[in-house]
């Protein structure tokens, strides 16, 4: 059973529109939230965070919303940029999985100039 | 400052052999991680480490094994490779437990076993 999923496998957005990636997760334990960005051939790199105390985290043009409710979350960029084209991934953790992240499959972003 | 660096960048087995993934970070870290990325699919916790000197199971431990040399270095074992371990494999840092620390990862080791 995946208990975090990134149902759309990929998004295509134009440049300076905003691109919104979205994230569910069925495990109610789950309290801290991470985004990664990955670019092909590098390791991923840490994007933005949320603690489930917050419904909202702002880091410039990335914006990360949760629902608790609906268990899910949607990272916001805007403007979306060429150089934001590369695979999104969505983490969690909480409960038993305190001390470590399950991560979704992955979302490609693709921004066209 | 390097980061977390693996080695080796490629790899290529055939079925049976052995080899060790090595990881290092200079980030005074505690915690280290092993994960695999098959294609099409996020990242899946082989080992991690949450201090030197412990080790713990992920969601795919089965065909691994990790030893936790010293602070900064964290191996991955293939004992008898198989075709299903062909992926890709990164190792990761972070200052406290990855739930609430972001994770660090290195550039990955592209192990192909045939």
């Amino acid at each position: 059973d995946q208990q975090v999923k990134q149902n759309s496998p990929s998004l295509s957005v134009q440049e300076g529109r905003i691109s919104i990636l979205n994230c569910d997760y069925t495990n109610s334990m789950f309290d801290y939230f991470l985004w990664y960005k990955k670019y092909p051939a590098e390791g991923p790199t840490f994007l933005i965070s949320i603690s489930s105390i917050k419904d909202k985290n702002e880091d410039g043009r990335f914006t990360v919303f949760l629902n608790k409710s609906a268990k899910h979350l949607s990272l916001h960029i805007v403007p979306s940029q060429p150089g934001d084209s590369a695979v999104y991934f969505c983490a969690a953790s909480g409960g038993t999985n305190a001390g470590k992240s399950t991560f979704g499959d992955g979302t490609t972003l693709t921004v066209k100039p | 400052n390097a980061g977390v660096t693996q080695t080796p960048k490629f790899q290529v087995l055939k079925t049976g052999q052995s080899m060790t993934l090595q990881c290092a970070q200079d980030m005074n870290h505690n915690s280290m991680y092993w994960y695999r990325q098959d294609p099409g699919m996020g990242l899946r916790l082989i080992y991690y480490s949450a201090s030197e000197g412990t080790t713990d199971k992920g969601e795919v431990p089965n065909g691994y094994n990790v030893s936790r040399l010293n602070k900064r270095e964290f191996s991955l074992r293939l004992e008898s490779a198989a075709p299903s371990q062909t992926s890709v494999y990164f190792c990761a840092s972070s200052f406290g437990k990855a739930g609430r620390y972001e994770q660090y990862f290195g550039p990955g080791t592209r192990l192909t076993v045939t």
